[in-house]
């Protein structure tokens, strides 16, 4: 069974203070790593996809690294509005459809 | 910027009721997907919708859900007769369906409560 484990669970930050979220994926042939950022009450919104060990990508402040087992989620120097649960999801996989698993996220707080 | 939308925001609803969540997805999109997350918990696949027809399914997507896209641009998640348990938020999302661009844009989501 495709399992996805994000920690930590929460995480406080002060304003300008770096830190790495992890996502470590156990799924039979990874089609695509996601990351995503949640705010309450409202829908995902997608960040990043990863696709293969080794690949990075990168967006403002936020850096998204994979390997074979693990992602990180890189944040430089936060800001109170990176506030947000940061959720990751795998696709496995498949013939058909493109199902996402998703782990639970990781609850950010960045305070001034 | 293209975007997915879902109506209504907020239904409340007796057990027992039949309940129909509205989504618009993103229009050059092919793939159509609901989830759903129960409050505090993990967002969870229901379907994936491709050409017309369900492609894959979860087990919790039993006979008393349905989906059906009925003109060119709606996409509706049906609930026959809700329990206690479908009380959750639920988001439609889609996608391209060209390679290597997997990504799902999710909507705002629909908060079910069923009393």
């Amino acid at each position: 069974e495709d399992q996805v484990t994000q920690s930590p669970e929460a995480l406080r930050l002060q304003e300008g203070e770096s830190s790495s979220l992890n996502c470590s994926y156990t799924v039979s042939g990874l089609r695509g790593l996601f990351w995503y950022r949640q705010d309450p009450g409202k829908g995902p919104e997608f960040l990043f996809t990863l696709y293969s060990a080794g690949e990075e990508k990168e967006k403002e402040r936020l850096k998204a690294t994979l390997t074979k087992k693990e992602s990180f989620l890189h944040i430089t120097a936060p800001k109170p509005e990176d506030s947000a649960t940061y959720l990751c999801a795998v696709r496995a996989f498949m013939e058909y459809g493109n199902k996402l698993v998703f782990g639970a996220g990781t609850i950010l707080r960045v305070k001034s | 910027e293209p975007e997915v939308t879902q109506t209504p925001s907020h239904q409340v609803t007796q057990m027992g009721q039949e309940v129909i969540l509205r989504c618009v997805p993103i229009s050059n999109h092919l793939y159509f997907y609901w989830y759903r997350q129960i409050l505090g918990q993990k967002v969870e696949f229901l379907v994936s919708f491709y050409n017309n027809e369900i492609s894959e399914k979860s087990e919790i997507f039993d006979d008393q859900f349905s989906v059906e896209r009925p003109d060119g641009s709606n996409f509706t998640l049906k609930i026959r007769s809700t329990k206690l348990e479908d009380s959750a938020m639920y988001f439609c999302a889609s996608s391209t369906g060209a390679v290597y661009s997997y990504e799902q844009y999710f909507g705002p989501g629909t908060r079910l409560t069923v009393t």
